[in-house]
């Protein structure tokens, strides 16, 4: 069973430019989170949906927004990137109701560059 | 505010040698702590999920336990394979995970 996948991998872009990550949840979650992890740090929550809606946000400005689609997989873009902007991107999903034994399970990221 | 501190920053380990990691949370309302394993440029792995004091789970060499103000991780007799960053986090609500900075776990052979 294929778990939690994210795209791209890596990619690189220059300041003010704008970027659109992927994540498909593993079958049968309804829920998916963004997160964002700056290197040496711990993640940082950017966003919750569940059933397509948002239902939670972190300290984060407008300029990072997010959507899920009717298959419950979910894009995070982000606007006028900035240097700070460059760190890990985590998105994770959950078992529906949002909560289980098991956690949240997180897939492998996308390492985002800005220069 | 929600914050969850871990110590050590970092720990080194013989193989073999048994220690202990610490993660100390101040929450308004605690729906679960977790604890994941993190290897480097990968995500973070599940390992345990504890949701009252006094509970406690293992797994192979680890072994988690919480407190009313803390948790544990144990490990008994780690392995190089061990060697990692172990995260500890907090479910506040909303399904949002506020996460500690991690201990970089570092076993020699």
């Amino acid at each position: 069973d294929a778990g939690v996948t994210q795209s791209p991998t890596h990619l690189i872009k220059t300041r003010g430019q704008q970027v659109t990550l992927r994540c498909s949840p593993i079958s049968g979650h309804k829920s998916v989170s963004w997160y964002q992890q700056v290197l040496g740090q711990g993640p940082q929550f950017i966003f919750q949906y569940y059933e397509k809606e948002e239902r939670g946000r972190g300290n984060f400005p407008d300029r990072f927004s997010a959507r899920q689609f009717p298959n419950y997989s979910s894009e995070l873009n982000v606007n006028a990137l900035l240097l700070g902007d460059s760190a890990l991107y985590l998105c994770a999903s959950s078992s529906p109701g949002g909560q289980s034994d098991y956690g949240y399970t997180f897939g492998s990221g996308t390492r985002l560059t800005v220069v | 505010e929600d914050q969850v501190t871990q110590s050590p920053e970092a720990l080194r380990l013989q193989e073999g040698e048994s220690s202990s990691l610490n993660c100390s949370y101040t929450v308004s309302g605690l729906r679960g702590l977790f604890w994941y394993r993190q290897d480097p440029g990968k995500g973070p792995e599940f390992l345990f999920t504890l949701y009252s004091a006094g509970e406690e789970k293992e797994k192979e060499r680890l072994k988690a336990t919480l407190t009313k103000k803390e948790s544990f991780l144990h490990i008994t007799a780690p392995k190089p394979e061990d060697s990692a960053t172990y995260l500890c986090a907090v479910n506040t609500g909303f399904q949002k995970l506020v996460f500690g900075t991690g201990t970089r776990l570092l076993v020699s052979p």
